[in-house]
């Protein structure tokens, strides 16, 4: 079963604009990692939040992490036409080491 | 430095017949894992590698067996293909087993038809 779910599926914006997703999960984290997928291709590795930290920060992005609430946030600044892609948030458990993946959000950038 | 590499990219098979995805990585990871990606679920981990010669079950196993003979190689076979192992395969390796920071390979597309 799928550990992370991410909101909205898909997501559509205007160059310029910021776009945002949200990830909840279900159990206690070690830590929570975004991933970025271009169409036809493999994931590439974005940001990760360990389970201590609330917020972090990556050249346009933007991570938040609420264990409180078992959720995050990825947050893009500044769309831009190449940022459009599918964005997965996984978790890795305490005590599993194994990331699990959320179905991911569709995110397209109109230019 | 190529990263994770998978042999072949695309294939097609028939009900029955027999393949083995190959992935290899140059990064000296320990690491490797084998995932299957279906419209709308994700990424589900299928079986993985905590160094060569050991190898363990993921998520969704049935139907699939893999090596680890050498630490830079993963193999993942599919002995009796069936139309719902339609797909496409990503192999991913890492270093780090408590952020478990993983790279991808550029995937296989399996049809069987």
């Amino acid at each position: 079963s799928q550990q992370g779910e991410e909101d909205p599926q898909a997501l559509s914006i205007q160059e310029g604009e910021n776009a945002t997703m949200n990830c909840s999960y279900k159990t206690s984290i070690n830590n929570l990692q975004w991933y970025r997928q271009n169409s036809g291709r493999g994931l590439v590795h974005l940001i990760l939040i360990r389970s201590n930290e609330r917020e972090k920060h990556s050249g346009r992005l933007r991570v938040t992490l609420d264990t409180s609430k078992k959720s995050s946030s990825l947050l893009i600044t500044a769309s831009r036409a190449a940022d459009t892609a599918s964005y997965f948030c996984a978790t890795v458990v305490l005590n599993d080491y194994k990331l699990s993946f959320g179905a991911g959000t569709t995110v397209t950038v109109r230019a | 430095n190529a990263g994770v590499t998978q042999t072949p990219k695309f294939r097609v098979l028939k009900t029955g017949q027999s393949m083995t995805l190959l992935c290899a990585q140059d990064m000296n990871h320990e690491y490797m894992y084998w995932y299957r990606q279906d419209p709308g679920m994700g990424l589900r981990l299928i079986h993985y590698s905590v160094g060569e010669g050991t190898t363990a079950k993921g998520e969704v196993p049935d139907g699939y067996n893999v090596s680890r003979l050498k630490k830079q190689n993963f193999l993942l076979g599919l002995e009796s293909a069936a139309p719902s192992q339609t797909s496409v395969y990503f192999c991913a390796s890492s270093q780090d087993r408590e952020t478990d920071t993983q790279y991808f390979g550029p995937g296989t597309r399996l049809t069987v038809l």
